[in-house]
């Protein structure tokens, strides 16, 4: 039982332009969210996390909103950079600090 | 201040072996937690230390197994290898009462 999906497995987007990934997740207990960007041959690394209590939240080019109703959680990169090429993970989790994580959206800036 | 650190990096082990992969977390984290990375599975959680004792666990064979010391670093092992236990494994710490996990680079164990 996947928990936490993320249904689009690649997106190309030309630079500069805004990049969505979506994540959508089904256990109504999950109150903590959180973006992970991952190179190659690298571990994730921590970009940008959401409480449940708020449906949105930005820092610099990220932003992620969290639709709760819908289980729904996106995160906007604006503009995007092809730098920002990588496999995007969404995770999620219930107050236990066990994260379920999706299986990625692979994102490709085209320069 | 250094990163987490695992390793080795790279393990080639045959069926039916042990392994055990090492993982140094950030200065001041006492919560060490281990994934399983498979291609088209995402990252899968093992289990979570916290100051020396197991807070919680994913749905993993009791093949699969773990400790933290009092200095915060973490083991891993895994008994009787198989080869669907080939994948990066990768540990990530995290401060007290944060929410944000810090990854390590993983170790990429293969199965023969």
């Amino acid at each position: 039982d996947q928990q936490v999906k993320q249904n689009s497995p690649s997106l190309s987007v030309q630079e500069g332009r805004i990049s969505i990934l979506n994540c959508d997740y089904t256990n109504s207990m999950f109150d903590y969210f959180l973006w992970y960007k991952k190179y190659p041959a690298e571990g994730p690394t921590f970009l940008i996390s959401i409480s449940s209590i708020k449906d949105k939240n930005e820092d610099g080019r990220f932003t992620v909103f969290l639709n709760k109703s819908a289980k729904h959680l996106s995160l906007h990169i604006v503009p995007s950079q092809p730098g920002d090429s990588a496999v995007y993970f969404c995770a999620a989790s219930a107050g236990t600090y066990k994260y379920i994580f999706g299986t990625g959206t692979r994102l490709k800036v085209l320069a | 201040k250094a990163g987490v650190t695992q390793t080795p990096r790279y393990l080639i082990k045959t069926r039916g072996q042990q392994v055990t992969l090492s993982c140094s977390p950030i200065s001041g984290h006492r919560s060490v937690s281990w994934y399983q990375q498979t291609p088209g599975q995402g990252l899968q959680f093992l289990f979570e230390y916290f100051s020396e004792t197991q807070r919680n666990k994913g749905n993993f064979p009791g093949r699969f197994s773990g400790r933290q010391f009092s200095n915060s670093r973490s083991e891993m092992n895994v008994s009787t290898l198989e080869l669907g236990d080939s994948a990066l494994y990768l540990c990530a710490s995290r401060g007290t009462d944060n929410y944000e996990q810090y990854f390590g680079p993983g170790t990429r164990l293969t199965v023969t």
